[in-house]
């Protein structure tokens, strides 16, 4: 199992231009979560699904959009990039009665 | 509503002294407890959780977490740090059943040679 997987690893954007954050995990979870991490902050949720064709707002879900077409994949799309969105983003999944949060190795946006 | 705080954001101990990383939880109803690492450019793995079975709970790399429902306390300790271990700690609760996970601020351990 390759777990979750997020891609790309890095990017830079300019402000105003949009892209999307790949995440797909291949253990058949039924939830999966979007946080971004800033220094001192902790993670805060951004957006997270249920399940397939289910997504609902966290705390933090302004300038975001995200999309459930399929159980493996959750892409975030950021439609236009402003310096706050300078961030390290994380996807993360969970088994259906289960506890615990498997997380992605991350994606660093720097946004200027 | 759930929530977890870490006292300390930063936390230095010398190689081979004890480490210990508080965290202290509000819940209504007995919750799920964990505690995280995040190693450098890394996401966050799990160190070990608390299910509501025994109150003290090993993780992995030596580490350990006593549940303290008087205290609502989640403390992280190990015995003897080692260099491997400077990373920064998440503590976080949840209620199960697919509620959403709290995470704390994080707690970034220094360890001097």
């Amino acid at each position: 199992n390759a777990g979750v997987t997020q891609t790309p690893k890095f990017r830079i954007l300019k402000i105003g231009q949009s892209m999307t954050l790949q995440c797909a995990q291949d253990m058949n979870h039924n939830y999966m979560y979007w946080y971004r991490q800033d220094p001192g902050m902790g993670l805060k949720l951004i957006y997270y699904s249920v399940g397939a064709g289910i997504t609902d707002k966290g705390e933090v879900p302004n300038g975001y959009n995200v999309s459930r077409s399929t159980t493996e994949d959750f892409p975030l799309r950021l439609e236009l990039a402003a310096p706050s969105q300078t961030s390290v983003y994380f996807c993360a999944s969970q088994g259906l009665y289960q506890e615990t949060q498997y997380f992605g190795p991350g994606t660093r946006l720097l946004v200027l | 509503a759930q929530s977890v705080t870490q006292l300390g954001s930063h936390v230095s101990v010398s190689e081979g002294a004890l480490v210990l990383l508080r965290c202290n939880y509000s819940s209504s109803v007995p919750p799920y407890l964990f505690w995280y690492v995040q190693y450098p450019n890394q996401g966050l793995q799990l160190l070990l959780k608390y299910t509501s079975a025994a109150t003290l709970v090993k993780g992995i790399n030596g580490f350990e977490a006593e549940f303290k429902k008087s205290e609502t306390s989640f403390h992280l300790t190990k015995p003897s740090a080692h260099m491997s271990d400077a990373a920064e700690y998440f503590c976080a609760v949840t209620l199960g059943g697919g509620d959403k996970i709290i995470f704390g601020k994080g707690t970034r351990l220094h360890i001097l040679p």
